[in-house]
């Protein structure tokens, strides 16, 4: 089935330090992908996603190139702020028939952003 | 426009009581999800509904029972709660284009 493996953490940076979060996938066929964050206390909100291979996502400053010869979707970003501390989940979404998609998750990552 | 709504947000039961937790959308969006998350497990889904009146199983689907009551409405229900449904729940809801799912702010229940 499909999986989905990203680096664990903690993770902890100084403020202004360069992020990255390795995340690789296992899928049949041509999956999108997907960065979700959870600030403490909340919900899951979606940082960016990818549709296909090459395509580069971006959103508040950070940043995924969907790689299809590795099977690999990293976050990036090159300055982190104290505000970004919270834990990042790699995804995938397939279809699972009947006009619906599921997605799934890697185990998450947190990250610490010190000032 | 509120996304998407749970509730109780907190709540704490003895193993073998029962209790519905309730999720709603105003999106107007046609599928909606249940997850758990549990320490370093990630999201696993529990119930989906692709539609009003479908619903299937997902990854973890046993212990639990769900209703899509209308569009908007998708209910989590826990007949005899164990000890190891001890966790925090998301709703999340969907449409089939752009296809992003919107989570709820989640449920965190605690079975003794």
């Amino acid at each position: 089935g499909d999986s989905v493996t990203q680096m664990e953490g903690p993770v902890t940076l100084s403020e202004e330090a360069f992020l990255t979060i390795n995340c690789t996938y296992t899928a049949t066929g041509y999956p999108s992908l997907f960065w979700y964050v959870q600030y403490p206390g909340e919900g899951l909100q979606l940082l960016l996603k990818a549709t296909k291979a090459d395509d580069k996502g971006s959103n508040k400053g950070f940043e995924a190139t969907y790689r299809k010869e590795t099977t690999s979707f990293h976050l990036e970003k090159g300055s982190v702020q104290v505000s970004d501390s919270a834990v990042y989940f790699c995804a995938l979404r397939a279809y699972s028939g009947a006009g619906s998609y599921q997605l799934t998750f890697g185990k998450g990552t947190k990250l610490s952003v010190i000032p | 426009n509120a996304g998407v709504t749970q509730t109780p947000k907190f709540q704490v039961l003895k193993t073998g009581q029962s209790m519905t937790l309730q999720c709603a959308q105003d999106m107007n969006h046609n599928s909606m999800y249940w997850y758990r998350q549990d320490p370093g497990m990630g999201l696993r889904l529990i119930y989906y509904s692709a539609s009003e009146g479908t619903t299937d199983k997902g990854e973890v689907p046993n212990g639990y029972n769900v209703s899509r009551l209308n569009k908007r409405e998708f209910s989590l229900r826990l007949e005899s709660a164990a000890p190891s449904q001890t966790s925090v729940y998301f709703c999340a809801s969907s449409n089939v284009r752009p296809n992003e799912q919107y989570f709820g702010p989640g449920t965190r229940l605690t079975v003794t």
